[in-house]
Formats: structure tokens, sequence, C-alpha cells
């Protein structure tokens, strides 16, 4: 069963502006870490931002935050000032328990235009 | 060289060609993986190497033959391929057993075409 939902499938914003990328998560381990990856056309898999599951604060990364929900099991990706090179596919992932490997949603392709 | 290197960036290949690719971490992890990433799909996790060990391996055709030589070194050999295994392989490492939830670094991956 899928872990990790994205919905958006793609998204236009504006430069300059904020976007908010959405994320649920289903997982029924306590401890699990939450994590946002961007990868441009050239395919790396980019390391954006971490929430843990104890984390009391919402993760900030630069123009990066995420607005961990943890009763209603989301992790949206808030990207303030959107900027050209921000242009890319977004995946939200999740490790839990002990050895849980990290595990993929389908992605949001980002498109920032001018 | 720092993070995660793959080679090559990019292989064509024949149905009937052998070929290897290869990954190298230098940042001292423990663990290692290979990925696969077909369009319009999410990311499939094919192996896992713990300690040199394979601790996993998703049901993914024999076609596909990881080795993992060193900590710091891993391969997946290709053979007789099929079309539909085109796509973007993606090796990543991480650190385990360090205490809290690791996340993984990634290489810039291969980009497979089976012709």
């Amino acid at each position: 069963a899928q872990k990790i939902t994205q919905t958006q499938p793609g998204m236009f914003v504006q430069e300059k502006e904020a976007v908010t990328l959405d994320c649920t998560y289903d997982t029924s381990d306590q401890s699990y870490g939450l994590f946002w990856y961007k990868q441009p056309s050239s395919g790396e898999m980019i390391f954006l931002i971490y929430q843990g599951s104890y984390d009391e604060q919402n993760a900030t990364e630069g123009r990066y935050s995420l607005n961990f929900q943890k009763a209603r099991k989301s992790a949206n990706l808030v990207i303030s000032a959107s900027q050209l090179g921000d242009s890319a596919m977004y995946f939200c992932a999740m490790r839990d328990g002990s050895w849980g490997k990290l595990q993929f949603g389908a992605g949001t392709q980002v498109v920032v235009t001018p | 060289e720092t993070g995660v290197t793959q080679t090559p960036r990019h292989l064509v290949m024949g149905m009937t060609n052998k070929k290897s690719l290869k990954c190298e971490q230098h940042l001292g992890h423990n663990a290692m993986y290979w990925y696969k990433q077909s369009a319009k799909k999410p990311l499939e996790l094919m192996f896992v190497y713990s300690l040199e060990e394979r601790v996993e391996n998703n049901s993914v055709p024999s076609r596909f033959s990881p080795e993992c030589p060193n900590s710091s070194h891993l391969f997946l050999h290709l053979h007789t391929l099929q079309p539909e295994d085109s796509a973007l392989y993606l090796c990543a490492s991480s650190q385990e057993n360090s205490g809290g939830v690791q996340g993984y670094t990634f290489g810039s991956g291969t980009r497979l075409t089976v012709v």
C-alpha cells in the first residue's frame, strides 16, 4: 500500500510567489522521519528538508519550510519567494521503524514562470 | 571527491549486451541502495546493502545483479535487458544505526536506454 501520497501532479507558480506542495503519509510507528527532495531535469535528487516525528517545531531551511501536522499525518512543503531555478520535481519521502526504507511519493512537478 | 558518484551518466545498450553501473560514496556511510525511476512512476527500491551484505531484494528480475565489494562501492550488473528496463537508476547511501532517522544521499543517476 502506498504510504506517501502527493495529490498534485503539477503546479505553476509565479516568480516571487510562495507555493505549498501537499504530502500525506501513513504509518503506525511512533518514530519516523519525513523528507523532501528536489529533482531537477538533470536527475540528481537533492535533499531539501527533514522533519522528525518527535520534533515539536516545524523544520525550516532557508526558503523551505515544512508544515508538519502530525494528527492529520501531513507534511506539506512551503517554498517562499519562488525563483526560476526552483522549477523541478519535488518528492516527499518517509522512513519509519528502526530499519525502514526511504519510501517516496509520486512527486509534484513545479514550474516557476516569470 | 565528496558525496555519491555514479558512472556512467548515460548508457545506451542493446538487449543482448552486458554492462555495469558503478556507484561510489565518499561519505563513510555503511548502507547503499539502488533505486529505479521510470517515467510516471514513483521511485522503486531495488536493492539494499548494509555493511556489504545484501539485506533486501525487492523482487527484482535476475537480469539485474548487484555487487557490493566494499562499503564504498556498489555495482549493478546488467544483462539481456528489456526495453521496459529503460529508466533512471539512482544510487544512494546512508549511515545507519547512528541514532535518529537518517536520510539518504543520492548520486546523479545513470539514465539507461535499452534498444
